[in-house]
């Protein structure tokens, strides 16, 4: 049975800083694996879908990397803004999409 | 770009009583859909997949004769909370796959806005 954690659950970071999600899965059987975000009360956005041959997708100041073998993936977030501030999911598909428990995130002015 | 419209985006109704919430693709057609619940401060739960002209398939430890599941077409599927309870209470979130870009191997899930169910 798949799982997926995230870590670190909840961050704090001023303006400006560089920081770095975690994700990890037990089976490496996926097909992708996507981050998304979650703003309270709100439904998903995707930000980045990695195809299980692929190792890394960009998009603005968003970088995501997997690494299959090992059933690691990291979000990178370049230059946080308050605006970034919000609940990161991961999510793995084999045939179904499995969340992680989410790393809810705060960049203060 | 692909939209999935999800009705109603809030609810309240009394314990006993039961609720249906809609899951539609807009512009394209969904074989595939999938309904998950979310518990305030916790990840998304997957409560089942459903299939267009066949019975749903319910994850381990959901109660198929409590969270009814219809996909009668390909761009509507139905989630009926029956005779809810308080513990009922929950966001719940549909996704849907495009049939026709779905075929192509990546991951084409679009998601719906979500549906909040509060239960008194």
């Amino acid at each position: 049975k798949q799982e997926v954690t995230q870590i670190p659950a909840a961050l704090s970071v001023p303006e400006g800083e560089n920081l770095v999600l975690n994700c990890s899965f037990t089976d490496s059987a996926i097909y992708n694996l996507q981050w998304f975000r979650q703003d309270p009360g709100k439904g998903l956005t995707s930000l980045l879908l990695i195809q299980s041959s692929q190792r890394e997708q960009t998009s603005g100041r968003l970088n995501a990397s997997l690494d299959k073998s090992s059933g690691r993936s990291t979000l990178y977030i370049a230059a946080s803004q308050p605006g970034d501030s919000a609940t990161y999911l991961c999510a793995v598909e084999g045939g179904k999409l499995i969340f992680g428990q989410g790393t809810e995130l705060s960049v203060k002015p | 770009g692909a939209v999935v419209s999800q009705h109603p985006s809030r609810v309240i109704c009394k314990s006993g009583t039961s609720v249906k919430i809609e899951c539609r693709s807009l512009d394209f057609q969904a074989t595939t859909m999938f309904w998950y619940r979310q518990f305030p401060k916790q990840s998304l739960m997957l409560m089942a997949t459903s299939n267009e002209g066949s019975k749903a398939t319910y994850e381990q430890g959901v109660e198929k004769d409590k969270f009814l599941i219809n996909h009668a077409s390909l761009t509507l599927s139905t989630l009926t909370v029956t005779s809810a309870h308080p513990e009922d209470s929950s966001f719940y979130i549909c996704s849907a796959r495009d049939r026709v870009r779905g075929n192509s191997g990546a991951n084409v899930l679009t998601f719906g806005a979500g549906s909040r169910l509060t239960v008194l």
